[in-house]
């Protein structure tokens, strides 16, 4: 079994949809939990991070953690066309002594229907 | 963006032949990555480094070699390349990081864009 399960999609929603892109995980020690956003044939970009549980808004995207639940999501609101992408969730466990490795989910395309 | 640099983008290139990717980047990260991703597939780290004259193999392994002698620069090595290392590479690179007020930017990687490679 994965480390973390990640819904590869692909989702088609209409322009200007509320989005919720999801991921499970199994290593209850992960506190840093990341999104990325992949455009095609480029590499990921940093979209959202949050430390431990709670919610973490930044404009259109809001990123939530539940950890007793090992869930998190990444939600984004007035979806456009330019938000069409791979997102992947990332997750470390992190520490003080440099090993911070990341584990990835599969990501989940999106593609938004103008 | 991040100022991560990978080439070449694409490469093409038949059995046998050595290859080197290169990555920089100009942040002064101390840490380096690099990992292999296929379609359909979780980013899997092959190599990493935490600084000058350190390289670590990854959870997945790979035929390929790293070195790290500039700070900026973690280039990575298929001496024979074979088709089935045909895949795209990403290279990462993340600070160091310190005490509170930097725990959460000593986790964040910083991605190039890729090299696609595809051996014949």
């Amino acid at each position: 079994q994965k480390e973390v399960e990640q819904d590869p999609g692909p989702l088609s929603v209409p322009e200007g949809a509320i989005v919720s892109l999801n991921c499970t995980y199994s290593n209850s020690a992960f506190q840093y939990f990341m999104w990325y956003r992949q455009y095609s044939r480029k590499g990921p970009e940093l979209l959202m991070y949050t430390y431990s549980s709670g919610n973490k808004e930044d404009g259109r995207f809001t990123a939530q953690v539940d950890k007793s639940s090992k869930y998190i999501s990444l939600f984004i609101r007035d979806s456009q066309p330019s938000d069409s992408a791979t997102y992947l969730c990332a997750m470390s466990e992190g520490s003080n002594f440099g090993n911070e490795k990341l584990t990835f989910g599969t990501g989940t395309r999106l593609t938004i229907i103008p | 963006e991040a100022d991560i640099y990978q080439t070449p983008r694409y490469l093409v290139i038949g059995t046998g032949k050595k290859i080197t990717l290169e990555c920089s980047q100009t942040m002064g990260h101390d840490k380096m990555y690099w990992y292999q991703q296929d379609p359909g597939m979780e980013l899997h780290l092959i190599h990493y480094s935490y600084g000058v004259n350190s390289t670590e193999k990854g959870d997945l392994s790979s035929e390929s070699t790293v070195s790290r002698i500039r700070t900026e620069h973690f280039p990575l090595t298929l001496e024979s390349a074979r088709p089935s290392h045909t895949s795209q590479y990403l290279c990462a690179s993340s600070r160091k990081g310190g005490v509170s007020g930097t725990r959460v930017a000593k986790n964040i990687q910083y991605f190039g864009a890729g090299t696609r490679l595809s051996v014949l």
